[in-house]
């Protein structure tokens, strides 16, 4: 079936530790990918996104993104995390094989300790 | 970004009766809304989709006559679950597109709690 995948259910860094959350889909056709972050308590802010072009991304907060056709990937990282990027991460996927709703994969929390 | 707001932001009822929960975009547009669900430490199901004036496109598995949704404007969706039930109970949360956009603004999310 065609889905979002996150490997990493959670993750446990501590701060200045580097990041990588992986994020693969199995829709073929053109996409559209997304990171979103949710804080706790709060609702889902868009990190990055990727169109076309650049396959790296860079998103807001020092996050940044790598889109790997061939690997069908989107993997997110961060050189050096802090307390406060503790929160649940998840990738999304638009496909024009799949309708026009982004489909999410099942989300990595991430736990920063000081 | 755009402003999505969800309404209310959490609500127990009694089992049996309907709750609605209401998706406004604040500052655009939008023409197409999502309906998510989101079970506990699971990824965002998506419910339904809806445009404008038109009748919501429901995911498979998903009971349209217990999911009632209505977009009649370009500013509001609204969730209605007919007789709640217990298993009902979960966080929804409604995503709002504009014309042409490829970005979705997401609510802030309703916590339903059905007793």
């Amino acid at each position: 079936a065609q889905s979002v995948s996150q490997h990493n259910h959670h993750v446990i860094l501590s701060e200045a530790a580097s990041l990588e959350l992986g994020c693969n889909y199995s829709y073929g056709g053109t996409v559209n990918l997304f990171w979103y972050v949710q804080y706790p308590g709060q609702h889902l802010q868009l990190l990055l996104k990727y169109f076309s072009g650049d396959p790296l991304v860079k998103g807001i907060k020092g996050f940044e993104a790598e889109f790997i056709k061939s690997k069908f990937s989107f993997n997110l990282r961060k050189p050096s995390v802090q307390w406060s990027d503790t929160a649940e991460y998840f990738c999304a996927v638009i496909s024009n094989q799949a309708g026009t709703a982004l489909i999410f994969g099942k989300g990595t929390t991430l736990s920063v300790s000081s | 970004g755009a402003v999505v707001s969800q309404h209310p932001s959490r609500v127990i009822c009694k089992s049996g009766t309907s709750v609605k929960i209401e998706c406004r975009s604040l500052d655009f547009q939008a023409t197409t809304m999502f309906w998510y669900r989101q079970f506990p430490k699971q990824s965002l199901m998506l419910m339904a989709t809806s445009n404008e004036g038109s009748k919501a496109t429901y995911e498979q598995g998903v009971e349209k006559d217990k999911f009632l949704i209505n977009h009649a404007s370009l500013t509001l969706s609204t969730l209605t679950v007919t007789s709640a039930h217990p298993e009902d109970s979960s966080f929804y949360i409604c995503s709002a597109r504009g014309w042409g956009g490829t970005e979705a603004f997401f609510g802030q999310g309703t916590r339903l709690t059905v007793v």
